[in-house]
């Protein structure tokens, strides 16, 4: 079965500190992993996903296999970082599996 | 280019009654998601379609849920008769197969279930 794990519900970081937003999956076979967010009153966007290996606003991700995990990581938050956050999986690009998503608090 | 648009975007109803939701993609995209969001979970699949027929439907209770996109472009989502438990917000999102994989959402129907 696939499943997404986002283990925490909300973390909260001061300005400047690093940040780490977990994410488990398990999938058999390789599935597309994505990080998707949403900012106050906006829409669910996608923010990054492992085949691009790129960075985005400071975040990235790598996908672990051996692991199974997909966290998303940037070394110092700002403000405007403050979102929910959610990690997705995806088979052949078609439908989104969902974790709970994890609210990040970035304060000053 | 414009983005994915929803309506309405809140709806209050009793148990029992029907509702319906229209999406309408961003144009050119073939594929369309319909996900419905509890509060305190991440956005779950109903339906995908690709142009005007069903790619999955699996998770869809089609005892009282149904959906439709005739022309391939605007789909409807109906849930008759609603019950309390399917409050929460109703998203769409819109595909375009040219190899990024990104889907791009709506902003929801946030349905209430009195």
């Amino acid at each position: 079965a696939q499943r997404v794990t986002q283990p925490e519900k909300l973390l909260s970081v001061f300005k400047g500190a690093p940040v780490e937003l977990k994410c488990n999956y398990s999938y058999s076979g390789s599935p597309e992993l994505f990080w998707y967010v949403q900012y106050s009153r906006q829409r669910l966007q996608l923010l990054l996903r492992h085949i691009s290996r790129e960075s985005i606003k400071g975040f990235t991700a790598d996908l672990n296999k051996g692991e199974t995990s997909f966290h998303l990581k940037k070394p110092f938050a700002q403000e405007e970082d403050s979102a929910m956050y959610y990690c997705a999986l995806s088979r052949y690009g078609n439908k989104l599996v969902f974790g709970a998503g994890t609210i990040l608090r970035v304060k000053s | 280019e414009a983005g994915v648009a929803q309506s309405p975007r809140y709806k209050i109803i009793e148990k029992r009654q029907s509702v319906a939701f229209w999406c309408n993609p961003i144009s050119g995209h073939a594929t369309l998601y319909w996900y419905q969001q509890i509060l305190g979970q991440g956005p779950k699949l109903l339906i995908q379609f690709q142009n005007n027929g069903v790619v999955d439907d699996s998770q869809l209770p089609k005892d009282r849920f149904s959906a439709e996109r005739l022309k391939g472009v605007d789909s409807t989502l109906k849930i008759q008769p609603a019950k309390l438990e399917d409050s929460a917000v109703y998203l769409c999102a819109s595909q375009n197969w040219t190899g990024t994989y990104e889907q791009y959402f709506g902003p929801g129907t946030r349905l209430t279930v009195t």
